[in-house]
């Protein structure tokens, strides 16, 4: 069964540090990968998707991601952290059946 | 432009009373989803529908219904709320395989 897996429930950097959050699944098949964030008392919004074109992927609020087929890994980053960025963040990777199967989501805590 | 709407956003009622939570997606998706969404449990899915007349049980369908009789609408009926249904209910539409778009969402509370 497919499956991800975010590293970290929480992750905590300084204000104009590098953001990383990693996603690594589990899928037989090439997938579709997408990353949302979801600020308080909101739903969720797309950041970025991975659909087999580029490997780099640029998504919006100057945060992309890398698809490594190898590592079976799509981490997100950005390389600069603002106080805006401060939401929980989840990754999502396509079933066959058009289902979005989630990781557990991680939080980001920007600190002044 | 395209927008995907819940009703209400917040909802309070007493157990046993029958609910029903209202999403309307004006992207003409054909693939229409509900979650829910609790601390520690992430999203998880509730039911879910292909297409005019079609509805599939999610991974958390027990004591929850939908129906859909056209393009636009997903409504989910609890039957007889409980109290481990209050959390935050969250619609989503999508086409084929691409991106979820969802709704802003419905703070349930079961007292």
């Amino acid at each position: 069964a497919q499956s991800v897996t975010q590293l970290g429930s929480h992750v905590s950097v300084s204000e104009g540090a590098l953001v990383l959050l990693r996603c690594n699944y589990s899928s037989s098949v090439p997938p579709y990968l997408f990353w949302y964030v979801q600020y308080p008392n909101q739903g969720l919004q797309l950041l970025l998707k991975y659909t087999s074109a580029a490997t780099l992927v640029k998504g919006i609020n100057g945060f992309e991601a890398e698809f490594k087929k190898s590592e079976t890994s799509f981490h997100l980053t950005k390389p600069s952290a603002h106080m805006s960025d401060a939401a929980e963040y989840f990754c999502a990777v396509s079933h066959s059946n058009y289902q979005l199967i989630w990781g557990a989501g991680t939080k980001l805590i920007i600190k002044p | 432009d395209a927008e995907i709407t819940q009703s209400p956003r917040h909802k309070i009622t007493e157990t046993g009373r029958q609910v029903t939570l209202a999403c309307h997606q004006t992207w003409n998706h054909n693939n229409m989803f509900w979650y829910r969404q609790d601390l520690g449990h992430g999203l998880r899915l509730i039911h879910y529908s292909y297409g005019v007349q079609d509805t599939n049980k999610g991974e958390v369908s027990d004591g929850y219904s939908v129906s859909r009789s056209n393009t636009e609408d997903l409504p989910l009926t609890l039957e007889s709320a409980a109290s481990s249904q209050t959390s935050v209910y969250f619609c989503a539409s999508s086409e084929g395989a691409s991106e979820q778009y969802f709704g802003p969402g419905t703070r349930l509370t079961v007292t």
